[in-house]
């Protein structure tokens, strides 16, 4: 099953709103990223935040985590028709002692209308 | 782009053909992975390797082999391929402070 759920699937805005994608996962994780996708492209690291921050700024970005829910939050302000694209959250799960993987969420796929 | 070139970037194959894809990196990561895309289920791991000749499997890997000979290329390969591997591929890396690089993808057809 999947650790990462992204939340809303699939979200339509004007250009100049705000965005907000929500990720709940379920065991203890180190890290949690999020990740765009361009149509036809691979996935681009927009942000990591650790298991011991709260917020997170970058640029137009900004990523909530609330361990005691096991959720985050990715929020997109000012958007542009350049920010439609897909949205994943990845958290980290360690596997044996010989590394960590990474489970994505389906994704939430966000409109910026012009 | 993080130095990761996945080829080929796309292919039809007729149902039982073995398809080898391959990943190259110019990063000297340690750790590399193979995910496949499909609509529903985000990315899925299919194997992972940590080192040369170091691999395992993910979430996925019925139906699928790796191997790493050196640290710059991880080859996946579709023993004999079905309609149900129909995908895209992604190579990735993991680099500084756990962050992945993925490659650009592979389109792969199973007809």
């Amino acid at each position: 099953s999947q650790q990462g759920e992204e939340d809303p699937q699939a979200l339509s805005i004007q250009e100049g709103e705000n965005a907000t994608m929500n990720c709940s996962y379920k065991t203890s994780i180190n890290n949690l990223q999020w990740y765009r996708q361009n149509s036809g492209r691979g996935l681009v690291h927009l942000i990591l935040i650790r298991s011991n921050e709260r917020e997170k700024h970058s640029g137009r970005l900004r990523v909530t985590l609330d361990t005691s829910k096991k959720s985050s939050s990715l929020l997109i302000t000012a958007s542009r028709a350049a920010d439609t694209a897909s949205y994943f959250c990845a958290t980290d799960a360690f596997v044996d002692n010989y590394g960590q993987n990474f489970v994505f969420g389906p994704g939430t796929r966000l409109s910026v209308l012009p | 782009d993080a130095g990761i070139t996945q080829s080929p970037r796309h292919k039809v194959t007729e149902t039982g053909t073995p398809v080898t894809l391959r990943c190259h990196q110019t990063e000297n990561h340690r750790y590399m992975y193979w995910y496949r895309q499909d609509p529903g289920h985000g990315l899925r791991l299919i194997h992972y390797s940590y080192g040369v000749k170091d691999t395992d499997k993910g979430e996925v890997s019925d139906g699928y082999s790796v191997s790493r000979s050196k640290t710059e290329d991880f080859l996946l390969t579709l023993e004999s391929a079905t309609s149900s591997q129909t995908s895209v591929y992604f190579c990735a890396i993991s680099g500084r402070e756990n962050t992945i690089y993925f490659g650009e993808g592979s389109w792969l057809t199973v007809v």
